[in-house]
């Protein structure tokens, strides 16, 4: 159980163009996932908090108009990144937050396979 | 402020020896902690997690995690290393529920033959 899934795995690009990237959960409801973006040889880092039905929480430095996030259904949430520039150019990540056993107090988040991006 | 530290940035380890990657933590409270898996170009694969009770947390793949409040530690290790535990590895921590994760820097780990 507790499969997050990400498409597409990779994607190559125009400068100036736009892309989209689905994160959905297969098996459970996510009333909450989280976007993330990793540089080479780094950690993650935390983009947003994207809630359902909800606008998303952005963390400091990130642009939101330019990383529009949706979260339209339990199961769904997106990322575009809108007029995308070689600098945009990452291995982005989601995760969806699962609550543990039904205990409210007791989360784990649960992570895609990643999308890599190429902003030519 | 929260923080998750990671001492070791790469670790060598040759096949069959043990291994124990370091996590110590800072937070106000006891944290969830958890520690979690990256092959490269992939997600990350949750190993095992800690919320409470007992302090030995047994994961997946061979792999336990101990936590101790007095060292502020969260340590995992694996008593005999296989080839496929090359990989980079991430202790997280989050306060409460409905927090957001704070990662540590991972560490690579390589694994000799």
């Amino acid at each position: 159980g507790a499969v997050v899934s990400q498409h597409p795995s990779w994607v190559i690009c125009k400068s100036g163009t736009s892309v989209k990237i689905e994160c959905r959960s297969l098996d459970f409801q996510a009333t909450t996932m989280f976007w993330y973006r990793q540089f080479p040889k780094q950690s993650l880092m935390l983009m947003a908090t994207s809630n359902e039905g909800s606008k998303a929480t952005y963390e400091q430095g990130v642009e939101k108009d330019k990383f529009l996030i949706n979260h339209a259904s339990l199961t769904l949430s997106t990322l575009t990144v809108t007029s995308a520039h070689p600098e945009d150019s990452s291995f982005y990540i989601c995760s969806a937050r699962e609550v543990d056993g039904g205990a409210w107090d007791r989360e784990t988040q649960y992570f895609g396979p990643g999308t890599r991006l190429l902003v030519l | 402020a929260q923080s998750v530290t990671q001492p070791d940035i790469h670790i060598t380890v040759s096949e069959g020896a043990s291994l124990e990657l370091r996590c110590n933590y800072s937070y106000g409270a006891t944290p969830y902690l958890f520690w979690y898996v990256q092959s490269p170009g992939q997600g990350l694969q949750l190993l095992l997690k800690y919320f409470s009770g007992d302090t030995l947390v047994q994961g997946i793949k061979g792999f336990e995690a101990e936590f101790k409040r007095s060292q502020s530690s969260f340590n995992l290790r694996k008593p005999s290393v296989h080839w496929s535990d090359a990989a980079e590895y991430f202790c997280a921590g989050g306060e409460a529920a409905g927090n957001k994760l704070t990662f540590g820097g991972g560490t690579r780990v390589l694994v000799k033959p």
